[in-house]
């Protein structure tokens, strides 16, 4: 119940496109739902986060799709750039209980 | 600047010694923690600490101790005990003021042990 499953664990994607990575959950007691992004050789950093009240959140390129009925959520880069490429980690938390990481999508942008 | 160091970034060990992994926080955050990065793993929690002198332990804490000493220090013992040690260590720091205050990661350090 405390797993949080993150899908594809590789994706490559052409500069100019669309990349999604999907998460899913099981503990519907969860209310904190952060994406971490993380080049290679660095820790991961916060790159866009949603509470459940909402079903969508945009910051510039990047968008979280929520949807709570159904326990997943997902990141959409649009106009993916080279620069976009990393591994990107989804998670959860119960309040400020401490998150639980899914597997990381390590996205490649070729240009 | 304000942030985590950790050191070394790359550390190397025999088999059957202990070695101390280093976080250092200056961000003023009242609780840290400690992951382990694996790949096709993601990040499992080892330990946490949400005040100095108090710590609890993770989903993965087995093979390894912490101490808190200091709100600014959280330093990891990989112990002999633990079966595989090689691993990317990342050591975060988070404020307890806000609600859901979002993790802030070290540089991380990659344990080898041969």
């Amino acid at each position: 119940q405390q797993q949080v499953k993150q899908s594809p664990q590789s994706l490559i994607v052409q500069k100019g496109g669309i990349s999604i990575i999907n998460c899913a959950y099981e503990n519907t007691a969860f209310d904190y739902f952060p994406w971490y992004q993380q080049f290679p050789g660095k820790g991961p950093a916060l790159l866009i986060a949603i509470r459940p009240d909402v079903s969508e959140k945009k910051e510039g390129r990047f968008t979280i799709s929520f949807n709570k009925s159904a326990k997943q959520f997902s990141l959409h880069i649009m106009d993916s750039q080279p620069g976009d490429s990393a591994t990107y980690f989804c998670a959860a938390s119960k309040g400020a209980q401490k998150l639980v990481f899914g597997q990381g999508t390590r996205l490649t942008i070729n240009p | 600047d304000g942030g985590i160091t950790q050191s070394p970034k790359y550390l190397f060990r025999k088999e059957g010694q202990n070695v101390t992994l280093s976080c250092e926080q200056n961000l003023n955050h009242d609780a840290m923690y400690w992951y382990r990065q694996d790949p096709g793993q993601g990040l499992r929690l080892i330990y946490y600490s949400q005040i100095v002198n108090d710590f609890q332990k993770g989903d993965i804490a087995e093979g390894y101790s912490v101490s808190r000493e200091k709100k600014e220090s959280f330093p990891l013992t990989v112990t002999s005990a633990q079966k595989n040690p090689t691993a990317f260590y990342l050591c975060a720091s988070s404020s307890r003021d806000s609600y859901n205050s979002p993790l802030h990661f070290g540089n991380g350090t990659r344990l080898t042990v041969t």
